[in-house]
């Protein structure tokens, strides 16, 4: 029982390049949700899937797509990375959305050059 | 939407003594509080989380305590030890406010002097 995976762990891009990160659980979970994480500012949601096939825009989607794959895969794509990106993102996912206990991946530092 | 404001930013501590964070949080609707723990490299991970209906929640060293009249909650660690060094997160939601989004406070680095 791996619970939240997410590849890659490190990544550096050029400004303009797109790139996709891939997260995964075995939790059997409903929901998940992708954070991105920057210096005294605690987690931020950019965007949430509370169920296979449904996806919401949290409070900083600009910039970002997602892709609720199927109920164990939801990936977020970068289509132009600008230097405002850099930063940690983590992928989580709960059993129900927001009430229930959320498990975290263990992060993709990303650096925009 | 929610605001959730957490201090202090950084706390320095004595072994063995108490370290308290305490949060506030601005939407009434607000009824699921969660406390993470963020070690360096990690993701966060769950330590302990109260809901509306109970104003106290004790496990082992650490306890969460509510008060939705005023809209704060904070959690105590007791008897710290050296591995209670970590970065702690508060955060709040509602299951009845449309959306109900995690909303997470800023954090607080704890360091645990030995």
């Amino acid at each position: 029982n791996a619970g939240v995976t997410q590849t890659p762990k490190f990544q550096v891009l050029k400004t303009g390049q797109s790139m996709t990160l891939q997260c995964a659980q075995d939790m059997n979970h409903n929901s998940m949700y992708w954070y991105r994480q920057d210096p005294g500012m605690g987690l931020r949601l950019i965007y949430y899937s509370a169920s296979e096939g449904t996806t919401d825009k949290g409070e900083v989607p600009n910039g970002y797509n997602v892709s609720r794959l199927n109920k164990r895969e939801f990936s977020l794509r970068l289509e132009s990375a600008a230097p405002s990106q850099t930063s940690v993102y983590f992928c989580a996912s709960s059993s129900r959305a927001y009430t229930d206990t959320q498990y975290f991946g263990p992060g993709t530092r990303l650096t925009v050059l | 939407g929610e605001n959730v404001e957490q201090h202090p930013s950084t706390l320095s501590v004595q072994e063995g003594d108490s370290a308290v964070i305490k949060c506030t949080y601005s939407d009434s609707a607000s009824n699921y509080f969660p406390w993470y723990k963020q070690e360096l490299g990690k993701g966060p991970q769950l330590i302990i989380d109260i809901r509306s209906n109970v104003g106290e929640k004790k496990d082992q060293r650490i306890a969460v305590t509510l008060n939705k009249t005023a809209k704060h909650f904070s959690l105590h660690i007791t008897e710290t030890q050296p591995e209670d060094s970590a970065v702690y997160f508060c955060a709040a939601s509602s299951s009845l406010a449309a959306g109900n989004k995690l909303t997470f406070g800023g954090g607080t680095r704890v360091l645990v002097k030995p």
